[in-house]
């Protein structure tokens, strides 16, 4: 158990739907990574926040979003969903210096 | 050209064998080298972690970096079939608050009985 905890487990919803993805790091990290992966790709960096604070973003598209809030959970919304949004998508979360540990992931299925 | 290049395997070995895992990466920043162990639609989870070339050993698992040729390997001794798992190697070059790392797609292990 790498402490890192992901709700819900499952979700499954229609296409033009949004949904949000919850995220609860490591006590005293505060940094929160979120990673999209698809069957035919390897995890994809979405977007990183620093207590509070977006620091760094990668391959998000402009329908996802993200927060953390001061209690340092974070929480990823994806709307206007499409098929292709179909996907497992892990938080994970790390102390300054230290490596990324990572949530059991949430499965998106977009019908 | 992809940052970091990681066979997909599959790569299938029998119980007891050793096993080299391996990636190459082209950004010189990157400091930090892990590796993670992912068993099916599960969370990736930390194998091994370190920022130093040479080898770092625990238990049936050592992690070799040679930042010279911008290489790093993975073995696993003695496989098993609790083994069997997709590994990705990732990098970081930290910057102070952000870690972004940068993963391999993966390698697909089958350790069979």
């Amino acid at each position: 158990d790498s402490g890192v905890t992901q709700t819900p487990k499952h979700l499954i919803t229609a296409t033009g739907q949004r949904v949000t993805l919850r995220c609860s790091p490591r006590s005293g990290d505060l940094s929160v990574y979120w990673y999209q992966q698809s069957l035919d790709q390897g995890l994809q960096f979405l977007i990183q926040y620093y207590n509070g604070e977006e620091r760094a973003k990668g391959n998000i598209l402009e329908r996802f979003s993200a927060q953390q809030f001061p209690d340092l959970h974070s929480e990823l919304n994806l709307s206007s969903l499409e098929l292709g949004d179909s996907a497992l998508y892990f938080c994970a979360s790390s102390a300054p210096t230290d490596t990324q540990y990572f949530g059991p992931g949430t499965r998106l299925t977009v019908l | 050209q992809k940052e970091v290049e990681q066979d997909p395997g599959p790569l299938s070995v029998p119980e007891g064998a050793i096993v080299s895992l391996n990636c190459t990466y082209s950004n010189s920043a990157f400091q930090y080298f892990m590796w993670y162990r992912q068993y099916s639609r599960k969370g990736p989870e930390l194998l091994m972690y370190t920022y130093s070339s040479g080898n770092k050993e625990d238990g049936r698992f050592t992690a070799q970096v040679d930042k010279s040729s911008k290489y790093i390997s993975l073995f696993i001794r003695d496989s098993q079939p609790s083994d069997s798992a997709t590994y990705l190697c990732a990098m970081s070059a930290w910057t102070g608050t952000a870690s972004k790392l940068t993963f391999g797609t993966g390698t697909r292990l089958q350790v069979t009985l």
